[in-house]
């Protein structure tokens, strides 16, 4: 009965490929956002998703894509992965787009050598 | 943009002892303040969060924290720590009806026992 749930937990791949994280949340919240955890814990927003919409993307490579197949789900994919993408990445969730607290995932502790 | 700093990275005490973390934003308009919690290995819990009325917020597990608006910050407090309570604790802010959080560094508490 987890609310927000990521897949993997843990993933460990090579310079320049390509990997994809599954979110998924199951609290009927409409908005749901991805967070890098870089090596020191500081937390940043990379994207955010209402309706299946893209929001928010902040300035991030995009070799970065987020993908929302519905409202319930956030996919990120990721090309050519680099040393500098291993970080832990969060998964989240709102009920809107407003004012409301965000619900975390577990994260995924991504790991590029 | 908006931004939020917190003060005294490391933060070690024993049990029984009190303790306040700082926290400041930088926006000039109304904001919606939030204390999160990561306990080692686990993902962000909500601490508690405030969005408007009683400046002081009581949150889950003795926490508490102030909204000062002249000061533009939003301390958290806990009057007698557990080694339980070891953990990194992040500020966050974003304006009011906006979801675009902004974290501050994290605080990392030690509690001795």
């Amino acid at each position: 009965d987890t609310a927000v749930s990521q897949t993997p937990k843990y993933l460990v791949t090579q310079m320049g490929n390509d990997k994809s994280i599954k979110c998924e949340q199951n609290l009927g919240h409409d908005t749901m956002y991805w967070y890098k955890q870089d090596s020191k814990k500081f937390l940043k927003i990379m994207f955010s998703y209402n309706n299946k919409e893209l929001i928010i993307n902040e300035t991030v490579p995009n070799r970065f894509s987020p993908k929302s197949p519905d409202k319930a789900h956030l996919n990120l994919h990721i090309n050519s992965l680099e040393l500098g993408d291993s970080a832990v990445y969060f998964c989240a969730s709102s009920q809107g787009s407003g004012t409301y607290e965000q619900y975390f995932g577990p994260g995924t502790r991504l790991t590029v050598t | 943009a908006q931004s939020v700093s917190q003060h005294n990275h490391h933060v070690i005490l024993s049990e029984a002892a009190s303790l306040e973390l700082g926290c400041n934003y930088s926006y000039g308009g109304t904001v919606n303040l939030f204390w999160y919690v990561q306990y080692p290995g686990q993902h962000l819990q909500l601490l508690l969060k405030y969005f408007s009325g009683d400046p002081l917020v009581k949150g889950i597990k003795g926490f508490e924290a102030e909204f000062i608006k002249s000061k533009f910050s939003f301390n958290l407090r806990k009057p007698s720590v557990q080694w339980s309570d070891t953990a990194e604790y992040f500020c966050a802010a974003s304006p009011y009806g906006n979801n675009r959080l902004a974290f501050g560094k994290g605080n990392q508490v030690v509690v001795i026992p």
